[in-house]
């Protein structure tokens, strides 16, 4: 079965150094999305992607972050300066269409700043 | 945006008894999510269901569309059902998921 998959499966980094997690999602899939989840808490939307752009954001993806599909397959999620608060854990996911319902996740990347 | 209350919050249960977690969402949705989160972190589909009813094995779901409700009943829990169970309902233009606030759950043997 096509899964979407993630890299690194755990990064521990210090504060203000630049993390890039790597993605590759599923590869008829046309929508991608990040998201992220501080422990104990729910998960919240980050950011979705389509035709190569960025198609919506929330308030938490501020200037620090950015995402690209740079090949056609990964897609990443890049945090320029790394606080202590984005310490988390970060899913991918896609979907096929917009109105085709289900959305696959990654398995997650956790991220540990110190 | 769309809010999404699950309830209860927490739920200890004896090994074998029945379940029932309830999804409450703000506003229409096009698509809803059932996810099972394990000890590890990982996010498992259980249920992809827009409305009406759907079975697997001891699980079954039902959502209620017109009425912004949905329902994951677990029958016969063991105690490999504990963890965190979301629901995620899609709404808008690029069909954002929004995630629910999570019922976590732990079956005692």
């Amino acid at each position: 079965e096509p899964e979407v998959t993630q890299t690194p499966s755990h990064q521990v980094t210090q504060m203000g150094q630049e993390v890039i997690l790597r993605c590759v999602p599923i590869s008829n899939h046309l929508y991608f999305y990040w998201y992220r989840q501080i422990l104990g808490q729910k998960v919240e939307f980050l950011v979705s992607f389509y035709n190569n752009e960025i198609s919506e954001k929330s308030e938490i993806f501020d200037d620090q972050f950015s995402v690209e599909r740079p090949d056609g397959s990964n897609f990443t999620l890049k945090i320029r300066s790394t606080k202590l608060e984005d310490s988390a854990m970060y899913f991918c996911a896609s979907r096929e269409g917009p109105n085709t319902g289900e959305l696959f996740f990654g398995e997650g990347s956790r991220l540990t700043v110190l | 945006g769309i809010q999404v209350e699950q309830s209860p919050p927490d739920l200890i249960l004896q090994e074998g008894a029945n379940s029932t977690l309830r999804c409450n969402f703000s506003d229409s949705v096009n698509n809803l999510q059932w996810f099972h989160q394990n000890p590890w972190g990982q996010l498992i589909n259980l249920f992809y269901i827009p409305s009406g009813t759907k079975q697997n094995g001891r699980l079954s779901a039902t959502t209620v569309a017109t009425e912004r409700y949905s329902l994951l009943y677990i029958s016969s829990s063991q105690t490999t059902d504990s963890g965190v169970y979301f629901c995620a309902v899609a709404s808008g233009g690029y069909q954002k998921v929004t995630f629910g606030t999570g019922t976590k759950l732990q079956v005692i043997p």
